[in-house]
């Protein structure tokens, strides 16, 4: 059926160095796409989001890109830092029911 | 967490009993939404609130329901809990205009 997934269920990067988190969805008509963080004990805190009409949205360290050919969602951080040390989630939007796909653990090296 | 909590933060109960988790919010937002966390799953929408009374069914909706009387607060009933019931319940908030969640704390909810 379909669904939001992840490639990578936990992800080691080195600090400093730029993490990339993917995602792939499989829902055409989805018009609308969110990253989610979550840390340990805590509910999912918005990171970035991005509109189906969009390839590429930027924030502050963070960068998302959609490739709605091959229905793909990344997430980039730049210069990964131990407060990045968390589970990442993709979501979309389909008919104002928000979806997620099943997290991504991201681990930082010392 | 953005004016949402959940009531109670923790709960142990037994199989077959009912057990209502509450959700409340201060920020008047429009759009109300249940999950359930499990290892293994990530967050599965069971049901969302798109204004006062009403409400539409998620993924996971069978062996629970919700009520929306105002717009403060979307509770969910286990009408007979199960211990596939057993997870962490999370609540989210959305404005009208915007895709943005904000979570509530969560509850844990076992049931032996």
């Amino acid at each position: 059926g379909e669904s939001v997934g992840l490639h990578l269920p936990t992800l080691s990067v080195q600090e400093g160095d730029n993490s990339i988190i993917n995602c792939a969805y499989s829902n055409s008509a989805s018009d609308y796409f969110i990253w989610y963080k979550q840390e340990s004990g805590k509910g999912p805190q918005f990171i970035i989001d991005i509109r189906s009409n969009m390839d590429k949205r930027q924030g502050q360290r963070v960068t998302v890109l959609l490739n709605k050919t091959v229905k793909h969602l990344s997430l980039q951080i730049a210069a990964t830092q131990p407060g990045d040390s968390a589970v990442y989630f993709c979501a979309e939007n389909r008919d104002d029911k928000i979806i997620f796909g099943k997290g991504t653990r991201l681990h930082i090296l010392p | 967490d953005a004016g949402i909590t959940q009531s109670p933060r923790h709960k142990v109960t037994e199989t077959g009993t009912p057990v209502t988790l509450r959700c409340h919010q201060t920020e008047n937002h429009r759009y109300m939404y249940w999950y359930r966390q499990d290892p293994g799953h990530g967050l599965r929408l069971i049901h969302y609130s798109y204004g006062v009374k009403d409400t539409d069914k998620g993924e996971v909706s069978d062996g629970y329901s919700v009520s929306r009387s105002k717009t403060e607060d979307f509770l969910l009933t286990l009408e007979s809990a199960t211990s596939s019931q057993t997870s962490v319940y999370f609540c989210a908030i959305r404005d009208r205009e915007s895709y943005e969640q904000y979570f509530g704390p969560g509850t844990r909810l076992t049931v032996t």
